[in-house]
């Protein structure tokens, strides 16, 4: 079964704050895929990254980072300095390389950051 | 820059009665996907497309539900005999090439609301 938990239901903090937000995943797939997506309130989400299983390399975006680490099974992002738009809802997923997911996203159930100017 | 465009926003319905809703994806985009969010939680994969074939769908996806994609370009997403259980956020997204590891364009959505 995959799954992904993102313990974190909803984060405050205040600007220039920074924050972390947590996912946690299952598979028994070797290949797979990580995501996180923003929804802001208008409602779309918007992708912000895609991670392979096989690579295991952190990455930075301006003001976001990933942290990929297999022996955990962990996909944490990092927003330094944070913004109040980054006020939103981020969601991690997962995709399946092989078996019954194949071709669909599971999705955590979301984490709700409020930035307070 | 068209994105994924999705009609209607909203649609408020009595049970019992049926609703057809409709996305438009990327136009070159040759995989169309339906998820449903309720409140709260994340979308759940419903359905998807591969031009105009359908691939997988969902064990969530009942008899009442049907999805279509007849000329490979847009979608309708249809509930029959609606139930209040499908109030939710309807979501179609869309994707280039046959890769699984690609990002997903979403539209805004279509709020259900069954009375």
């Amino acid at each position: 079964a995959q799954k992904v938990t993102q313990a974190q239901t909803e984060i405050s903090v205040v600007e220039k704050e920074d924050v972390t937000l947590d996912c946690v995943y299952e598979t028994r797939d070797t290949t797979y895929y990580l995501f996180w997506y923003k929804q802001p309130p208008s409602g779309e989400l918007v992708f912000l990254i895609r991670r392979n299983s096989f690579d295991e390399q952190n990455e930075i975006s301006g003001r976001y980072s990933w942290n990929f680490q297999k022996s955990t099974s962990s996909f944490n992002f990092t927003i330094t300095a944070s913004q109040v738009v980054d006020s939103a809802v981020y969601f991690c997923a997962l995709r399946g390389n092989y078996g019954g997911s194949q071709g669909n996203l599971i999705f955590g159930k979301g984490t709700k950051l409020s930035v307070k100017p | 820059d068209t994105g994924v465009s999705q009609d209607p926003r909203h649609k408020i319905t009595k049970r019992g009665q049926n609703v057809t809703f409709r996305c438009d994806p990327i136009s070159e985009h040759n995989r169309l996907y339906w998820y449903r969010q309720t409140l709260g939680q994340g979308p759940e994969f419903l359905t998807y497309f591969q031009n105009e074939a359908q691939l997988e769908k969902s064990r969530l996806l009942s008899d009442r539900f049907s999805a279509e994609r007849p000329k490979g370009s847009f979608s309708t997403l249809e509930i029959q005999r609606t139930e209040q259980g499908d109030s939710a956020m309807y979501l179609c997204a869309s994707t280039e090439t046959g890769s699984l590891n690609e990002k997903l364009f979403f539209g805004s959505g279509t709020q259900l609301s069954v009375l």
